[in-house]
């Protein structure tokens, strides 16, 4: 049973260039949430989607936006890129149901020049 | 203040200790509560998964949730040094199949043989 898996593993863009990374959840979760984690820090929450809509949002600019797709999977996108968007981007799955778990993915660390 | 501190360490012990990690928190409405382990470069992996107060134990591993007090603890018996990893806290609500993790910022752990 695959988990989560994101693709791509990792990535360089120029300041002002666009990005869109992707996620596959785990096998029978219909819920992924994405985060960005800055060097040293915790994973920062940007949104969730569910049943191909946003369920719930962080506090990120609307450079960012994302689309989930029929099939569960998810794409994340961030425009006019900022050198301070360089971290790792992680896709976490879930049943959607509430008391359930989160599973992570191995993320895609960006990095914006 | 933050909603979840956690003291990032680093935290060296030799191989054979207790190790005793902690986090405390502000928003009272937490009720899942959850310790993930992240191997650098890596994504978070999900270690034990609480609800409420109380203990639970699995294998070396033991969550403690003291509601009280908001305050939570990951004990770690027979340390190994491939126990060596960040280890973060995250807590929610309504749990993590529905709504965003918060996190701490991570203990950098690394046990010594």
């Amino acid at each position: 049973d695959a988990g989560v898996t994101q693709s791509p593993t990792h990535l360089i863009k120029t300041r002002g260039q666009q990005v869109t990374l992707r996620c596959s959840p785990k096998s029978g979760h219909d819920t992924v949430s994405w985060y960005q984690q800055a060097l040293g820090q915790g994973p920062q929450f940007i949104f969730q989607y569910y049943e191909e809509e946003e369920r719930q949002r962080g506090n990120f600019p609307d450079r960012f936006s994302g689309h989930q797709f029929p099939n569960y999977s998810s794409e994340l996108n961030v425009n006019a890129l900022l050198l301070g968007d360089s971290a790792l981007y992680l896709c976490a799955s879930s049943d959607g149901r509430p008391s359930y778990e989160q599973y992570f993915g191995p993320g895609t660390r960006l990095t914006v020049t | 203040q933050k909603e979840v501190e956690q003291d990032p360490g680093p935290l060296s012990v030799p191989e054979g200790a207790i190790v005793s990690l902690n986090c405390t928190y502000s928003n009272s409405a937490f009720q899942y509560f959850m310790w993930y382990r992240q191997y650098s470069r890596k994504g978070p992996e999900l270690l034990m998964y609480t609800y409420s107060s109380g203990n639970k134990e699995d294998g070396r591993f033991t969550a403690q949730v003291d509601k009280s007090s908001k305050y939570i603890s990951l004990f770690i018996r027979d340390s190994q040094p491939s126990d060596s990893a960040t280890y973060l806290c995250a807590m929610s609500a309504r749990g993590g199949g529905s709504e965003k993790l918060v996190f701490g910022k991570g203990t950098k752990l690394t046990v010594n043989p």
